[in-house]
This record gives structure tokens, C-alpha cells and sequence, in this order.
């Protein structure tokens, strides 16, 4: 089946840990997308990616790196240097960066404590 | 400057209901696209559907019916009959297709569907 993975669902950190979550698609598409959504809130793009080797800081990039070394993996990890990391956080892929449907993963819920 | 507005916060309907969830959004392109996703309890969200700007007929698929305006700038989603599986977060997205990324999500509106 196609589609876009996560892993893992849930996720507990201590503070002042780097931690990586896991996005994986096998829909061939080119674009690919991290969110963020707090409780009650709509979605914020962290980062996005339009092709292999590259990507953009989205509206809240700081304290987020990401990677695009392979067109069907695009790992988030979410650095110490991020003050509220607790959110859930959505990755999603499209065939194409302009005027296409995105297609989102289960998401990972993360909590710092 | 783009922008897509959701007015309902929350909206709760008995089972059996028509509900109308609205959309506004605000684009200076002429071509662009919009979307409505559903978000359940589960978290995911699920692509309904997509419209480009030069294509105003109205959709119905089975329950779901989407009525998209240019003269008002709304792409407005109305279930019929109502069930509780519809209960979930209900996003409108606009997408412009020149110039930089775009996309960009309303902040939703939470359907309750009540038994």
C-alpha cells in the first residue's frame, strides 16, 4: 500500500536532548512537508522539501533541521535549541511543491519533559 | 496579501443534520488551488478535496458537497445527513501556483456530530 509512515507514534525526551523523527513515503512524490500542531491549533510549516538535496525553512524553523539525502525519506529532528518541542508533528508529501493535495502521515507526538 | 479564514471555531450538529462549514480565503493570483482536509481524533489528516481557481462547479461526492464561489471568494463544504463518524477537525488549504511556496492552511473548524 502506498502511503507516508512515522515513526515512532509517541515519543518522550528529556530536556537538552536532540531527538530525530522519522518520515517515510513510498508515493513516488517529490515534495515533502513537516508540521507542527499544538493543541487546538491549526498546522505550521517547519520545513519543506521541492526535490532530493534540498529544502526551506518554513514559518518556524528555528530549533529544527532537517535532511532530504534520499526522495522517499525526509527525518525531522528537533534540536535543544527548540524552547517548546511538546506538539505533535505532522509529515506530509505531494507530488509536487505548487497547486497539489499533500498527502500526511499518522504524525508523531512528542513530549519534553 | 493570502490568507484562508475559518470563522467557525466549532460547530455541533445532531446525527442526521445538513452542516455547512465555510471558507473565505484572500489571493492577488489568478490561478490557484484550494483544498479541504479532515482531521479525526486519530490525528491524520485525510485529503478530501482539491479545486483550481478556473473551475467553479460545484462537487458532490456521496455526502459531501463543495460549493466554491469566486464572486465571494469562498470554497464553502456542506455534509448532508450527518453521521457521527463526520466528527472531526475540517481545515480549508490555499495553494498559489506562481512565485514562492504557498500553502497555506485556515485554522479549522471542530465538527461534533452528536447521537
Amino acid at each position: 500500500d502506498g502511503g507516508i509512515t512515522q515513526s515512532p507514534k509517541y515519543l518522550f525526551r528529556k530536556e537538552g536532548q536532540n531527538v530525530t523523527l522519522s518520515c517515510e513515503q513510498n508515493l513516488n512524490h517529490d515534495a515533502m512537508y513537516w508540521y507542527r500542531q499544538d493543541p487546538g491549533q491549526g498546522l505550521r510549516l517547519i520545513y519543506y522539501s521541492q526535490i532530493v538535496n534540498d529544502f526551506q525553512k518554513g514559518d518556524i524553523a528555528e530549533g529544527y533541521s532537517v535532511s532530504r539525502e534520499k526522495k522517499e525519506s525526509f527525518p525531522l529532528t528537533v534540536t535543544s535549541a527548540q524552547k517548546n518541542p511538546t506538539a505533535f508533528y505532522l509529515c506530509a508529501s505531494s507530488r509536487d511543491i505548487m497547486g497539489y493535495e499533500q498527502y500526511f502521515g499518522p504524525g508523531t507526538r512528542l513530549t519534553v519533559t | 496579501a493570502q490568507k484562508v479564514t475559518q470563522a467557525q471555531t466549532e460547530i455541533s450538529v445532531v446525527e442526521k443534520e445538513d452542516v455547512t462549514l465555510d471558507c473565505v480565503y484572500e489571493t492577488r493570483d489568478t490561478t490557484y488551488y484550494l483544498f479541504w482536509y479532515k482531521q479525526p481524533p486519530s490525528g491524520e489528516l485525510v485529503f478530501l478535496i482539491r479545486r483550481n481557481s478556473f473551475d467553479e462547479q460545484n462537487e458532490i461526492s456521496g455526502r459531501y458537497s463543495w460549493n466554491f464561489q469566486k464572486s465571494t471568494s469562498s470554497f464553502n463544504f456542506t455534509i448532508t445527513a450527518s453521521q457521527v463518524v463526520d466528527s472531526a477537525v475540517y481545515f480549508c488549504a490555499l495553494s498559489e501556483a506562481s512565485g514562492t511556496y504557498k500553502y497555506i492552511f485556515g485554522t479549522g473548524t471542530r465538527l461534533k456530530v452528536l447521537a
